[in-house]
């Protein structure tokens, strides 16, 4: 079975200082990859997604991902966060074969929260 | 703006009472839905896959008939939690793909208390 396991579950950051949230998933087959982001009192918003091809993707509001399929992560990064960032983070996966459309399975999130 | 409506929003009720939860999508067709249950300081966890026009695929461990799913259109899928009780208290959460667009759309989530 599907499983993604974020080890950071809550991250305090001032504002400049560079963001790093892991994410490993458990699944023996090709999969896609995602983080959505939840901002408080908003539904969830896709950040970026893995698909194939470059294993290094970035997303909107200057995050970016890397793959790295040796280790069956999919960390999130950001150089420089900034106070409106604060949110709850997301990573997940679902089997290759669904792209964008079918059941995820989500890690437990990360709560960042970024001091002015 | 929101592409999946949800509603309610909030919801509290007494304990035995059926509650339902409307999942929409605004402006496509969405054969197949998903609803997830999200626990305080816990993952979303997906309970059910939504199927317009035959029965919801039940994820494990899910009770089908504590939580009663109808897809009746291609845009509105149902949620019932029937005879709720305190422990079905919850932040309940629907998505819709949009296949076209190959992207996954969320509602905003509706809150479950229940007395």
């Amino acid at each position: 079975a599907q499983s993604v396991s974020q080890h950071n579950h809550h991250v305090i950051l001032s504002e400049a200082a560079s963001l790093e949230l892991g994410c490993n998933y458990s699944y023996g087959g090709t999969v896609n990859l995602f983080w959505y982001v939840q901002y408080p009192g908003q539904h969830l918003q896709l950040l970026l997604k893995y698909f194939s091809g470059d294993p290094l993707v970035k997303g909107i509001k200057g995050f970016e991902a890397e793959f790295i399929k040796s280790k069956f992560s999919f960390n999130l990064r950001k150089p420089s966060v900034q106070w409106s960032d604060t949110a709850e983070y997301f990573c997940a996966v679902n089997a290759g074969s669904s792209s964008n459309t079918g059941k995820l399975i989500f890690g437990q999130g990360t709560t960042l929260q970024v001091k002015p | 703006g929101a592409v999946v409506s949800q509603h309610p929003s909030r919801v509290i009720c007494k304990s035995g009472t059926s509650v339902k939860i409307e999942c929409r999508s605004l402006d496509f067709q969405a054969t197949t839905m998903f609803w997830y249950r999200q626990f305080p300081k816990k993952s979303l966890m997906l309970m059910a896959t939504s199927n317009e026009g035959s029965k919801a695929t039940y994820e494990q461990g899910v009770e089908k008939d504590k939580f009663l799913i109808n897809h009746a259109s291609l845009t509105l899928s149902t949620l019932t939690v029937t005879s709720a009780h305190p422990e079905d208290s919850s932040f309940y959460i629907c998505s819709a793909p949009n296949v076209a667009k190959n992207i996954q759309y969320f509602g905003a989530g509706t809150r479950l208390s229940v007395l």
